[in-house]
């Protein structure tokens, strides 16, 4: 089966420190990995995805994620927080051969200035 | 370009009460979605759809019914209201392949009464 872990329900960090959001996933073969952003009151936006390849995936709004599948993990980074980085976040896998995505429960991530 | 157009975005209805939730998708996506978000719980799936004509149960389908007569539509129902179905519901859809990530709605909030 697959399962999403999110560890922190919620991350502070001071504007211009860098930030990380983690996600450990459990899946049957490869996994394809995905992060999304909400903003409130709207729906899920894509970030980025690592399917295959390099490591470090880059994605929208300056975040990256570093895929380590000894550690089974795909941690959210990036360099330098903005305060209207302020949001939900959820780590989200998919097994081969699977149409379905499974999602974790969200990490809140509050940026102060 | 409206990407996912969920409607109604509010309702409040009382129990026992029925009603269908739509969702309109304008980029030709093959397999499309029905989430509900709870808070602490993530996102977790009701029913989806991998073509027009075809549905499938997700992991939370008791108390739904959907149909797919047209490749851009995803109807949810709701056949008799229950307080334990006030949510935010999403619907998303996507191309067809692991590797394609979900494009979201901004969600229908419902309250059952």
């Amino acid at each position: 089966a697959q399962s999403v872990a999110q560890p922190e329900d919620q991350v502070n960090v001071a504007e211009g420190n860098p930030l990380t959001v983690k996600c450990t996933y459990s899946v049957s073969g490869n996994p394809y990995l995905f992060w999304y952003v909400q903003y409130p009151n709207r729906g899920l936006q894509f970030l980025l995805k690592y399917i295959t390849g390099d490591n470090l995936v880059k994605g929208s709004y300056g975040f990256e994620a570093e895929f380590n599948k000894s550690q089974t993990s795909f941690h959210l980074k990036k360099p330098s927080a903005l305060v209207s980085d302020s949001a939900l976040y959820f780590c989200a896998v998919r097994g081969t051969g699977f149409q379905k995505l499974v999602f974790g429960t969200g990490t809140r991530l509050l940026v102060s200035p | 370009n409206a990407g996912v157009t969920q409607t109604p975005k509010f309702r409040v209805l009382k129990t026992g009460q029925s009603m269908t939730l739509l969702c309109a998708q304008d980029m030709n996506h093959e397999y499309m979605y029905w989430y509900r978000q709870d808070p602490g719980m993530g996102l977790r799936l009701i029913h989806y759809s991998v073509g027009e004509g075809t549905t499938a149960k997700g992991e939370v389908p008791d108390g739904y019914n959907v149909s797919r007569l047209k490749k851009q539509n995803f109807l949810l129902g709701l056949e008799s209201a229950a307080p334990s179905q006030t949510s935010v519901y999403f619907c998303a859809s996507t191309y067809a392949g692991n590797n394609q990530p979900q494009h979201f709605g901004d969600g229908t909030r419902l309250s059952i009464l």
